[in-house]
């Protein structure tokens, strides 16, 4: 069981490149997130999806898009990157509504750094 | 606009000592709230949650007391061992619209021989 899996794990883009961060989940959760962590400022949820086919804007959008055309993925899109997405990025994923469905699970993370 | 604040941003505690780590929060529809611990490389994981019907919740060493009239809850790790270094976040959600975590900024712990 992998649980919550993001790839790349490591990447250096230069500025207005565009790329697209892959997470994959095998427990069969609704709920699916990614958010960015910075020094000092905690992680912040930057989209999140309720379901196969919906995506919602979180506290810090701006640059970024996602899509979840299968229910175990969820992508992240950057356009035209920026220094200021250089961060931490992960994933997460939780079941939907009902008993047990508290906890989320966190991928390992992608460090991006933008040059 | 922080809804979760958290103190302290770092904390030196000596082994067998006890950790406190305090996180206050705005929004009074909160209405569950997680403690992540996270090691360096890693993603966070779940540590141990509260939800607001109860005033402590013990799993082992970790403790969470929480005072829903002072809108404030917090960490206590008793006995601290050095495998306990990490960083630790507090977090609230809501229960529907997505159950979205909004986390406090965390607190860097070592724990020291």
């Amino acid at each position: 069981n992998a649980g919550v899996t993001q790839t790349p794990k490591f990447r250096v883009l230069k500025t207005g490149q565009s790329m697209t961060l892959l997470c994959a989940q095998d427990m069969n959760h609704e709920y699916m997130y990614w958010y960015r962590q910075d020094p000092g400022m905690g992680l912040r949820l930057i989209h999140y999806s309720v379901g196969e086919g919906t995506t919602a804007k979180g506290e810090v959008p701006d640059g970024y898009n996602v899509s979840r055309l299968k229910k175990q993925n969820f992508l992240l899109g950057l356009e035209s990157a920026a220094p200021s997405q250089t961060s931490v990025y992960f994933c997460a994923s939780r079941r939907g509504q009902g008993a047990g469905s508290t906890e989320a699970f966190f991928g390992q993370g992608t460090r991006l750094t933008v040059v | 606009q922080q809804q979760v604040k958290q103190s302290p941003q770092s904390l030196i505690v000596q082994k067998g000592g006890i950790s406190i780590i305090n996180c206050a929060y705005e929004n009074t529809a909160f209405d569950y709230f997680p403690w992540y611990q996270q090691f360096p490389g890693k993603g966070p994981a779940l540590l141990i949650a509260i939800r607001p019907d109860v005033s402590e919740k013990k799993e082992g060493r970790f403790t969470i007391s929480f005072n829903k009239s002072a809108k404030q809850f917090s960490l206590h790790i008793m006995d601290s061992q050095p495998g306990d270094s990490a960083t630790y976040f507090c977090a609230a959600s809501i229960t529907g619209g997505g159950n979205k975590l909004t986390f406090g900024t965390g607190t860097q712990l070592k724990v020291e021989l």
